[in-house]
C-alpha cells in the first residue's frame, strides 16, 4: 500500500455534466476526509467519514455534492450539474483516528476543470 | 471563529534559514501542523505540535508556538532549492472529527 490514491488525476467536463471522483485510502485507516482547494487558497474541509458513516459535512457541500463510503474502504465524491465555480483541486485524506493518531495522509488530488 | 493567516511569499538564498509565520484565532486548537505542497502534488505533512508544547525540533525543522499570541512559526535551517514549495499551516481541535483548518499558504522561493 503506497498511500492515498485518487482517480482520475484530472477531469475536464462541460458545465451541467455530472462527475464522480474516487479515493482509496490507506488500507487500515478508518477516517476519510474530502477537501477542496482553489487556486491560491488553502484546502477547505468538505466532509468526513468514520468507517462508512458520514459524520460531518461542511456548509460548502451544496446539495449538488454527495459523498459515499459504502463499505468503509474507498469513497466517491459526486458533483451533479457542475458549475464553473466547482473548478478546483479535490483532495482526499485518511488517518487512523484515535487520540494518538493525528496524522492525516493526503492523496495527490483530482483537478476538476469545468468549461 | 476559525481563521488562519500566513504571509503570501518568502524568498531566501540557498543555505540561509527560512522562517515562515502563521497566526490563528481559535484558542481551542489542539494540534497545529505544517504541510508542504509542491507543484501538482498533494500535501505532505512536515511536522506538528501539540498545543501544550512551545517548541519542537525535527532535523532541519524547528516549530515554535506562542499560544498567548496564537502565533506559529516554522524555521527551516540550511534551506535548499528542493525546499521551494508552498507551506501551509493548519489547526485542528482533535476529537471526533479532527478536521484541519488551513491557512492560505506561503510560497517559499529558494534562490541558488
Amino acid at each position: 500500500d503506497t498511500g492515498v490514491s485518487q482517480n482520475p488525476r484530472h477531469k475536464i467536463t462541460k458545465r451541467g455534466q455530472n462527475v464522480t471522483f474516487r479515493c482509496d485510502p490507506i488500507s487500515e485507516h478508518n477516517r476519510l476526509y474530502w477537501y477542496r482547494q482553489t487556486l491560491g487558497q488553502g484546502p477547505e474541509f468538505l466532509t468526513y467519514f468514520q468507517n462508512e458513516a458520514q459524520l460531518e459535512k461542511s456548509r460548502l457541500l451544496s446539495d449538488r455534492f454527495s459523498a459515499e463510503r459504502p463499505k468503509g474502504s474507498f469513497s466517491t465524491l459526486e458533483i451533479q450539474r457542475t458549475e464553473q465555480g466547482d473548478s478546483a483541486m479535490y483532495l482526499c485524506a485518511s488517518s487512523l483516528g484515535g487520540p494518538k493518531n493525528t496524522e492525516a495522509f493526503f492523496g495527490q488530488g483530482t483537478r476538476l476543470t469545468v468549461v | 471563529g476559525e481563521d488562519v493567516e500566513q504571509s503570501l511569499f518568502l524568498s531566501v538564498r540557498e543555505g540561509d534559514s527560512s522562517v515562515i509565520n502563521c497566526t490563528y484565532t481559535d484558542s481551542s486548537s489542539t494540534y497545529l501542523y505544517w504541510y508542504k505542497q509542491e507543484p501538482g502534488a498533494g500535501l505532505q505533512l512536515l511536522t506538528y505540535i501539540f498545543s501544550n508544547m512551545d517548541m519542537k525540533q525535527d532535523q532541519r525543522l524547528t516549530v515554535l508556538l506562542n499560544k498567548k499570541d496564537k502565533h506559529l512559526s516554522l524555521r527551516i535551517a540550511d534551506t535548499q532549492t528542493g525546499d521551494s514549495a508552498i507551506y501551509f499551516c493548519a489547526e485542528s481541535k482533535g476529537g471526533a472529527t479532527n478536521k484541519l483548518i488551513f491557512g492560505t499558504g506561503t510560497l517559499l522561493a529558494v534562490q541558488p
